[in-house]
């Protein structure tokens, strides 16, 4: 069955300070995999996406992903934190046909000046 | 572009009674999904529409039911409300046309109180 993971609920980074969100996935096939970003209130922002090719995605707002299909994992990263950055964060999976998406329950990030 | 819009905001409802969410897809999207958030939870796929018709289920009881309108626009139904429906309601909306069915765009959601 299709599922994603989120291990972390929460965490806490100083601002500047660089910036890892785990997320490892089950799927049985080559997965679509992406990341969201919810502010409070707010809907969802597709911060990137990875279809295929290179494993390094390039996302806005300076976040980048790697695919690693051997871990099952696609991590979230930015080298320097910004207080705008305090959210929620999603990783998602997708169906190839497009018909289903799979969400993590999320890591809630703060930022401390 | 408008992008995905969502109606009403809010919506306070009290237990028993049906509540209609509604969705407008952004410009050239075919395909609406609806999903609910409990609160610190991650996003449950209730249910995809395209083509006016239900594509693909998650697994939601069949209170909740939608409907896709020929202007690719949705409504979500939900019967006989009960506490734990309470929840913000996102809508999804894709391009099969444009084949970018894999990419969605979400609206800012319906937050759904049930008394």
């Amino acid at each position: 069955a299709q599922s994603v993971t989120q291990p972390d609920i929460h965490i806490t980074v100083s601002e500047g300070a660089s910036l890892e969100l785990r997320c490892n996935y089950s799927y049985g096939a080559t997965p679509y995999l992406f990341w969201y970003v919810q502010s409070p209130g707010q809907g969802l922002q597709l911060l990137l996406k990875y279809f295929s090719g290179d494993t390094l995605v390039q996302g806005i707002k300076g976040f980048e992903a790697e695919f690693k299909r051997s871990q099952s994992s696609f991590n979230l990263r930015k080298p320097s934190v910004h207080w705008s950055d305090a959210a929620e964060y999603f990783c998602a999976v997708g169906t190839v046909t497009g018909n289903q998406f799979y969400f993590g329950t999320g890591t809630s990030l703060t930022v401390i000046p | 572009d408008a992008g995905v819009t969502q109606s009403p905001t809010h919506l306070i409802k009290t237990r028993g009674q049906q509540v209609t969410l509604r969705c407008s897809p952004k410009s050239g999207h075919d395909t609406v999904s609806w999903y609910q958030q409990a609160l610190g939870q991650g996003p449950q796929f209730i249910f995809q529409y395209y083509e006016e018709e239900e594509r693909q289920r998650g697994n939601f009881p069949d209170r909740f039911s939608g409907h896709q309108f020929p202007n690719y626009s949705s409504e979500l139904n939900v019967n006989a409300l009960l506490l734990g429906d309470s929840a913000l309601y996102l809508c999804a909306s894709s391009g099969r046309l444009l084949l970018t069915y894999n990419e969605q765009f979400f609206g800012p959601g319906t937050r759904l109180t049930v008394l």
